[in-house]
C-alpha cells in the first residue's frame, strides 16, 4: 500500500533555531495534510496542500508541496518551546478520505 | 459543541477479556474512523466508516470488530484482547466537502493495557 517516508525521526533544537521535517513517496500524491500532536495529546490538523508547488504560510510554519507531488517539507522559523511535539504528514490514500499517516518527527526545543 | 469524546480514558484488560471503546463525534460528520498508535509507527487505520451502516477495513484490522451505531457513534471492540493489541486508540471524524476537505478531529483517545 502507499507508504511515506518522514525524516528525521527525532530533532532537537535550541529554542530560536528554524526546523524542518520532509515527507517522500515514491508515488504521486493527490493531497497531503500536516497533523501536530503534543506530547499526550492528540493530532491536530494543521493544513492540507493540493496543488503542485504549492506553498502555505502560517505565521512561522511554511508549508510545501512538491512540483512532483511526491515530497511535502515543513519548515519552522525560529522555534519556540510552544512548538514541542511530533509533526505527521498524512497523505491521502489514492485521493480518498482515507489518511496514511508517516511515523512522524518529534521535536524537542531546549529553552 | 464537544467535538470528538471516546471513553474510557484508560483501561487495563487481562488477556482473553473483551471490550468495547465507544467514540461519538457532535459535528455531524459522515466519516468516522478508528486508529491506534504505538511508539514509533505513527497513526494506523484499524477501521472506516463512510457513512452511518457502512464499515471497511484499514490498515490493521485483524482483532477488531467496530459498530457504526447511527451517524454520531462508531464503537470498536475487542473480542479477545491480547498483549499486541496495548496502544492507544483514537477516533477521528471528518466531512467531504468541508473547508479542508478531510481535516479529520481526533478524539482525547483512550490508553489501553493488555496484560
Amino acid at each position: 500500500g502507499q507508504q511515506v517516508m518522514q525524516i528525521p525521526q527525532y530533532q532537537h533544537v535550541q529554542e530560536g533555531e528554524d526546523f524542518t521535517t520532509y515527507c517522500n513517496s515514491s508515488t504521486t500524491l493527490s493531497n497531503i495534510q500536516w497533523y501536530k500532536q503534543r506530547p499526550g495529546g492528540h493530532p491536530v490538523f494543521l493544513i492540507q496542500l493540493v496543488k503542485s508547488g504549492e506553498v502555505k504560510k502560517q505565521k512561522r510554519l511554511t508549508f510545501q508541496f512538491g512540483e512532483a507531488k511526491k515530497n511535502s517539507s515543513l519548515h519552522i522559523t525560529a522555534t519556540q518551546t510552544t512548538d514541542v511535539g511530533t509533526y505527521f504528514c498524512a497523505p491521502s490514500q489514492g485521493g480518498s478520505e482515507k489518511l496514511v499517516f508517516g511515523k512522524g518527527t518529534k521535536l524537542t526545543v531546549n529553552p | 459543541n464537544a467535538g470528538v469524546t471516546q471513553t474510557p480514558k484508560f483501561q487495563v484488560l487481562k488477556t482473553g477479556q473483551s471490550m468495547t471503546l465507544q467514540c461519538a463525534q457532535d459535528m455531524n460528520h459522515n466519516s468516522m474512523y478508528w486508529y491506534r498508535q504505538d511508539p514509533g509507527m505513527g497513526l494506523r487505520l484499524i477501521y472506516y466508516s463512510a457513512s452511518e451502516g457502512t464499515t471497511d477495513k484499514g490498515e490493521v484490522p485483524n482483532g477488531y470488530n467496530v459498530s457504526r451505531l447511527n451517524k454520531r457513534e462508531f464503537s470498536l471492540r475487542l473480542e479477545s484482547a491480547a498483549p499486541s493489541q496495548t496502544s492507544v486508540y483514537f477516533c477521528a471524524s471528518s466531512q467531504r466537502g468541508g473547508r479542508f476537505y478531510n481535516e479529520q478531529f481526533f478524539g482525547p483517545g483512550t490508553r489501553l493495557t493488555v496484560l
